[in-house]
């Protein structure tokens, strides 16, 4: 068990460009979360998958942000047409489930770093 | 609105004293409880949870909280508080449907 892993840790871009950030979760776990953190806030929920189905969104993932996990393992967020306000620390987190839901503590990976210039 | 409070941005503590760092919430039926610590340059670490049973939860570190349905509480405590728990603390709640909610974070200084 290696724990959460994300890559890159840190991304500078100038607006308009699109990124790409990944998310390797503890392996045995099936639900894997993003969520978003800015200078003294805490995180954001922003979406949350079960293996391969993305089962919630948040109202903030606005249509230019995408999120996928083909086969249940990793997953990609992806941010088009980056604007300076995406700014920020993406988060992923991972944990196990069971059928009462999300009684389970989340574990966390380092973070992205994004800057929009 | 459901929404999770740390009314505190920072908490100082002589070392050796007792701490609480305070966390309420506002949201329906019978949520789930957590603390996480966030120390520099490191990813959130989960501390402990409150799920049901027992209103006093232990948990790691030697950090435990403590349950208060009627005021909707959640609080962090620990009998006698080290320079190496000084770190960000962040208060989080699952309503039900998994969306997890994350209070702003209430930074706990140790003072040696």
């Amino acid at each position: 068990d290696t724990g959460v892993s994300q890559n890159p840790r840190h991304k500078i871009t100038k607006r308009g460009q699109n990124v790409t950030f990944r998310c390797d979760p503890i392996s045995e776990h099936n639900r894997l979360y993003w969520y978003r953190q800015t200078l003294g806030q805490g995180p954001e929920f922003l979406t949350y998958f079960q293996n391969e189905a993305q089962l919630e969104k948040s109202r903030l993932l606005s249509d230019r942000f995408s999120a996928e996990r083909p086969k249940g393992s990793f997953s990609t967020l992806e941010i088009q047409r980056t604007e300076q306000g995406d700014s920020a620390m993406y988060l992923c987190a991972s944990s196990s489930t069971d059928r009462t839901g999300g009684r389970y503590e989340q574990y966390f990976g380092p973070g992205t770093r994004l800057t929009v210039t | 609105a459901q929404s999770v409070a740390q009314p505190e941005d920072q908490v100082n503590v002589a070392e050796g004293n007792p701490l609480t760092v305070k966390c309420t919430y506002s949201v329906s039926g019978n949520p789930y409880l957590f603390w996480y610590v966030q120390y520099p340059n490191r990813g959130l670490q989960f501390l402990l949870k409150y799920i049901t049973g027992d209103n006093l939860v232990k948990g790691s570190y030697g950090f435990e909280a403590e349950f208060n349905k009627s005021q909707t509480s959640f609080h962090l405590k620990k009998p006698s508080a080290l320079v190496s728990d000084s770190a960000l603390y962040f208060c989080a709640v699952n309503p039900g449907d998994d969306k997890i909610i994350f209070g702003k974070g209430t930074r706990l200084h140790i003072l040696p």
